[in-house]
């Protein structure tokens, strides 16, 4: 399966300024996701990223907020905008599976708004 | 709208006791259903894929069987270990390459 590279690992953040997480993928795929983990909550879909195109968002997430880079099929970004302490989340970035295997997921971004 | 639900959401057993964790789907069209384990603060790390068409999956002291018509799959985990502490969330897609969508997620503490 993919092996993903997810950067930073965590960062604290001054509220009113932007965070860029990146993704690095070893391997060329057709779909990348980024997900949220609110504090003691399950994974909440932010957007899907494919290649070439514009990021399909998930309802309550807006382009302005996260928007997202996708320039090429091993590599992507997300940006949180304009942060709040409600933007303290780990932040993790996943691909969709070959034929057979299970979705793989970056180590997480853990972010603090302060 | 599929709806994913893991009980109990907490569990605490002493070492050497069988765990068996839970997940209920409200849909049965489903395409994969994957097991993932998660440490504090962490990502997630895969530790079982169930394809839509199979029953079971076994991996070590780890089984997770697949009911589609009850809707539910449950993960065993034999001989428990206090390294098995963690979160153990499920999560199914409904066609290849979809978004997954998750369980609430069961907290384990294996006692020593």
């Amino acid at each position: 399966s993919a092996v993903i590279s997810q950067k930073p690992s965590r960062d604290i953040c001054q509220r009113g300024t932007s965070l860029t997480i990146q993704c690095q993928v070893d391997s060329q795929v057709t779909m990348m996701f980024w997900y949220r983990q609110q504090p003691g909550q399950s994974l909440t879909l932010i957007a899907t990223a494919n290649q070439g195109s514009e990021a399909t968002y998930e309802s309550g997430f807006v382009i302005d907020k996260f928007p997202i880079s996708r320039p090429n099929l091993t590599f992507s970004t997300l940006t949180v905008s304009n942060m709040s302490p409600e933007d303290s989340s780990i932040y993790l970035c996943s691909v969709a599976p070959r034929q057979g295997y299970g979705y793989t997921f970056g180590s997480g971004t853990r972010l603090t708004v302060v | 709208k599929q709806e994913v639900t893991q009980i109990p959401a907490a569990l605490s057993v002493p070492e050497g006791e069988n765990l068996v964790l839970n997940c209920s789907f409200t849909d049965s069209a489903i395409y994969n259903l994957q097991w993932f384990r998660q440490d504090p603060g962490k990502g997630l790390t895969s530790l079982l894929l169930i394809q839509s068409s199979q029953r079971e999956q076994t991996s070590g002291r780890l089984n997770a069987s697949l009911d589609k018509s009850s809707g539910r799959s449950t993960l065993y985990i034999a001989a428990s270990q206090p390294g098995d502490s963690a979160t153990y969330l499920c999560a199914l897609n409904k066609a290849a390459g979809n978004k997954l969508t998750f369980g609430g997620g069961t907290r384990v503490l294996v006692k020593p």
